[in-house]
């Protein structure tokens, strides 16, 4: 059965510095993932997703993630943190007709 | 475009009662999917319904139950309510396209219920 597991459930950076968001999944075959963010007292948003076309797939304000197989990881980054980046993130895996699975997120912190 | 919209923004309810949740899903959609968001942890699928039938159920029990009408908006019935319901439950819309089992899934703002 498909599965994520997010590693850190609080991540903390400074503006401007790397974010690194981790993400592996499980999956007997091969997976479609996803990331999302939630915003307090928002919904969630798509960030990018994963559906084998492309092992780097860039998403919006920045993020992009990295298919590794090998790694069995999906993790999501951006070169430069800002205020605004501030939110909870989810990892997610389809299974099924739709049905998404998600990680337990991470919060990520963005100090001035 | 107004986007996927929930109704009621924020409800309280006390244990046994039943509430009735609302969704109207993202114009051109014509798939609603339900999610349970317990305090910290990530979305959990209940249910999605396509053409008015139910396509699919994750594990929860049947005091779940749920409803698409002819305009594809969607209800989610709770009965029985129990403390541990008190969640965020959010609405999801999505095009079916044959087999895109992958197509993005846009999420409305949510129902905060808080069962006392």
């Amino acid at each position: 059965a498909q599965s994520v597991t997010q590693l850190g459930s609080h991540v903390s950076v400074s503006e401007g510095a790397l974010v690194l968001l981790r993400c592996n999944y499980s999956s007997s075959v091969p997976p479609y993932l996803f990331w999302y963010v939630q915003y307090p007292n928002q919904g969630l948003q798509l960030l990018l997703k994963y559906t084998s076309a492309a092992t780097l797939v860039k998403g919006i304000n920045g993020f992009e993630a990295e298919f590794k197989k090998s790694e069995t990881s999906f993790h999501l980054t951006k070169p430069s943190a800002h205020m605004s980046d501030a939110a909870e993130y989810f990892c997610a895996v389809i299974r099924g007709q739709g049905n998404l699975i998600f990680g337990k997120g991470t919060k990520l912190s963005v100090k001035p | 475009d107004a986007g996927v919209t929930q109704s009621p923004t924020h409800l309280i309810k006390t244990r046994g009662q039943q509430v009735t949740l609302r969704c109207s899903p993202k114009s051109g959609h014509d798939t609603v999917s339900w999610y349970q968001q317990a305090l910290g942890q990530g979305p959990q699928f209940i249910f999605q319904y396509y053409e008015e039938e139910e396509r699919q159920r994750g594990n929860f029990p049947d005091r779940f139950s749920g409803h698409q009408f002819p305009n594809y908006s969607s209800e989610l019935n709770v009965n029985a309510l129990l403390l541990g319901d008190s969640a965020l439950y959010l609405c999801a819309s999505s095009p079916d396209e044959g087999t895109n089992y992958y197509n993005e899934q846009f999420f409305g703002p949510g129902t905060r219920l808080t069962v006392l």
